[in-house]
């Protein structure tokens, strides 16, 4: 069974940083390429950032560009999102999600919320 | 960007009843290999979303066959038949043809 488990979020100050991770499970991780979406309070899903199966490729919206940096260790099974200058603008749940044919497995979430 | 207009924002649907969302797309979503890569998604009440349609028609693991995607290019369509309780929730559509990916703004499903 394809399992996704996210950590690391919570309450940080504008500003500051943080470090998601997902652990992966059920599924050969390293073939797929993997994602970070988001979904802000009571609004719709963006996109985050999405790598490559190697990690050698990786892709972010303007939103955040500059500021996260997604990442993963094959050996592991994780995927990782390194959040740094962090903004009220950046209070969401986030998910992390195969890549696969569509989205097609998601994490359960877990939500940051950036306030002072 | 590409831009994502999802209608209509909201439905609301008697049991048994069939339903259509409308995704359309500001480029086209054909990819360099042939390829359309836009998916349909649906997020139940308190859940995660869930894949119901990849790659425009093809029904996503465990997806009943209620639900159909058709279109082309720029213009294409979620059909639930046969609509059933289970199915409320906030249906999305998502382009992964072109960075950055983006979503519609949603439908949202309420039963009668």
């Amino acid at each position: 069974e394809v399992q996704l488990v996210e950590s690391g979020g919570g309450l940080v100050q504008p500003g500051r940083s943080l470090k998601l991770s997902c652990a992966a499970s059920g599924f050969t991780f390293s073939n797929y390429y993997m994602a970070w979406v988001r979904q802000a309070p009571k609004k719709g899903l963006e996109w985050v950032a999405t790598i490559s199966t190697s990690g050698s490729r990786t892709y972010y919206p303007d939103s955040v560009k500059g500021r996260f940096t997604i990442s993963r260790d094959n050996a592991k099974s994780s995927l990782y999102l390194q959040m740094n200058s962090l903004k009220s603008e950046d209070t969401a749940t986030y998910y992390c999600a195969r890549h696969g044919m569509g989205f097609d497995y998601w994490g359960q979430g877990v939500m940051v919320t950036v306030s002072s | 960007d590409v831009v994502m207009t999802q209608t209509p924002p909201s439905l609301s649907v008697a049991i048994g009843q069939s339903v259509s969302i409308s995704c359309k797309s500001s480029q086209s979503l054909v990819y360099s290999d042939g390829k359309t890569y836009l998916h349909w998604l649906l997020q139940s009440p308190g859940q995660s979303p869930k894949l119901l349609i990849y790659q425009v028609s093809n029904l996503g693991s465990g997806v009943p066959d209620r639900f159909s995607g058709t279109g082309s290019q720029k213009d294409f369509t979620l059909k639930i038949s046969r609509v059933e309780a289970e199915d409320l929730g906030v249906y999305y559509c998502v382009q992964a043809t072109h960075f950055p990916l983006t979503f519609g703004s949603g439908t949202k499903l309420e039963i009668k």
